[in-house]
């Protein structure tokens, strides 16, 4: 099972909306509403802060928010503030029963 | 407030057996799967597999013939071992509480470096 596809960088200015994509296939992304989503800062562990495609777990901000269309997630930013500065991965159940993750894009607060 | 708190040897040389343990605090161990994930230096996260107190376990296929991950119900802890271990094993270690096909909850990681 290959692992989902993310860009490696994304960038915004404060203030502005940015949006984070995570391609997969039919077999995963496409398949399964399981689609979630973690901001990790350096030496930290991940925090989640999207699951099921687009619901967020209590307590995180609602300028977070997740969507998806065939075999594409994407993760948006809005009002960008530099403490979104981090590191976001996506993962995807998958119809083998297996979890896999994107390789994480880097989010620069400009 | 659910708390996952890990450990186990940082250091192993080439060969040798990989062991670590998460000890979830809480009291609602029986309800959940129960997850190690990795993620070596500078790069992405790596879903090694998953464990249930059922019993039900399910390990990615790139580690299977040399992981187990076990649950101790009494204890409320889940282990983690992984044998032959080499150099692209060095990579901090998270245990994680599955919920909702995600990760709400996780250890705070621990480093294994593989070296001679």
């Amino acid at each position: 099972q290959s692992a989902l596809t993310q860009p490696a960088s994304v960038s915004g200015s404060p203030g502005q909306s940015i949006t984070i994509s995570c391609t997969g296939t039919s077999s995963d992304v496409g398949h399964y509403n399981y689609v979630s989503w973690h901001q990790q800062y350096p030496g930290k562990a991940p925090k989640l802060i999207i699951y099921g495609v687009n619901n967020r777990p209590s307590g995180v901000s609602d300028r977070f928010s997740g969507s998806k269309s065939g075999n594409t997630a994407s993760l948006t930013i809005s009002g960008l503030q530099a403490d979104d500065e981090a590191d976001y991965f996506c993962s995807s159940y998958t119809t083998t029963y297996i979890y896999i993750f994107g390789p994480g894009t880097k989010v620069t607060v400009l | 407030q659910v708390e996952l708190l890990q450990w186990g040897a940082g250091r192993l040389k080439p060969s040798e057996t990989l062991s670590l343990t998460c000890a979830v605090y809480d009291g609602s161990f029986k309800n959940y799967y129960w997850s190690w994930i990795r993620q070596p230096p500078g790069k992405g996260l790596e879903w090694i597999g998953e464990s249930h107190h059922s019993g039900r376990t399910i390990y990615n296929p790139s580690f299977t013939s040399r992981v187990i991950i076990s649950v101790d119900t009494s204890k409320s802890e889940i282990s983690l071992e992984l044998t032959s271990v080499t150099a692209a094993d060095t990579a901090m270690y998270f245990c994680a509480r599955g919920n909702d096909f995600s990760w709400g909850h996780w250890g705070q990681g621990t480093l294994v470096t593989v070296s001679s």
